[in-house]
């Protein structure tokens, strides 16, 4: 079965400095992997996603991520985060090739920033 | 630009209570499906469908039903309500091997 596993619950940056959210993920097969973001309140947002190619993939609000097979992870990345980037991460696998149940999650790493 | 539309954002109801959440997706995607959110459990597939008149069941099915009669819409259905099922409900849809897009939320309270 798939899984995905973020191991910070909880991270604190100060404002400006640099990002790092770690996700790891179970998949027996190609994997497809996304990077979603929910403000308080609100609906999950699409940061990032890898179907395939390039393992450094650009998203929305100067992310990255980069997968890495060998590792069985996909971590989030920002040089320099802002106040507005307060929010709930999740990272998702799903099946590459048109699986239908949809994707599985971890269970959130809540990013904090400080002044 | 609609997408991935819920009613109703926000709902109270009473234990053994019954209520349908609807969902409507106006990208023609031929795949929808309803999470559950609750806190330090992340999202959890509840219910998914592949296309018009079929359903399967996801990752925490029980106590809720769900149909999709037509492409565009997916209900998601509590017969009897339990304080258990207090949690925030997503709906959300996409094409086969593609991205999936998450409507705003439902809110739901059982008392």
């Amino acid at each position: 079965a798939q899984s995905v596993t973020q191991p910070d619950i909880h991270i604190t940056v100060s404002e400006g400095a640099s990002l790092e959210l770690r996700c790891n993920y179970s998949y027996g097969a190609t994997p497809y992997l996304f990077w979603y973001v929910q403000s308080p309140g609100q609906g999950l947002q699409l940061l990032l996603k890898y179907f395939s190619g390039d393992t450094l993939v650009q998203g929305i609000k100067g992310f990255e991520a980069e997968f890495k097979r060998s590792q069985s992870s996909f971590n989030l990345r920002k040089p320099s985060v802002h106040w507005s980037d307060a929010a709930e991460y999740f990272c998702a696998v799903g099946a590459s090739g048109g699986g239908a149940d949809g994707l599985t999650f971890g269970k959130g790493t809540h990013l904090i920033i400080q002044p | 630009n609609a997408g991935v539309t819920q009613t109703p954002k926000f709902r109270v109801l009473k234990t053994g209570q019954s209520m349908t959440l609807l969902c409507a997706q106006d990208m023609n995607h031929e795949y929808m499906y309803w999470y559950r959110q609750d806190p330090g459990m992340g999202l959890r597939l509840i219910h998914y469908s592949v296309g018009e008149g079929t359903t399967a069941k996801g990752e925490v099915p029980d106590g809720y039903n769900v149909s999709r009669l037509k492409k565009q819409n997916f209900l998601l259905g509590l017969e009897s309500a339990a304080p258990s099922q207090t949690s925030v409900y997503f709906c959300a849809s996409s094409f086969p091997g593609n991205t999936i897009y998450f409507g705003e939320g439902s809110w739901l309270t059982v008392v």
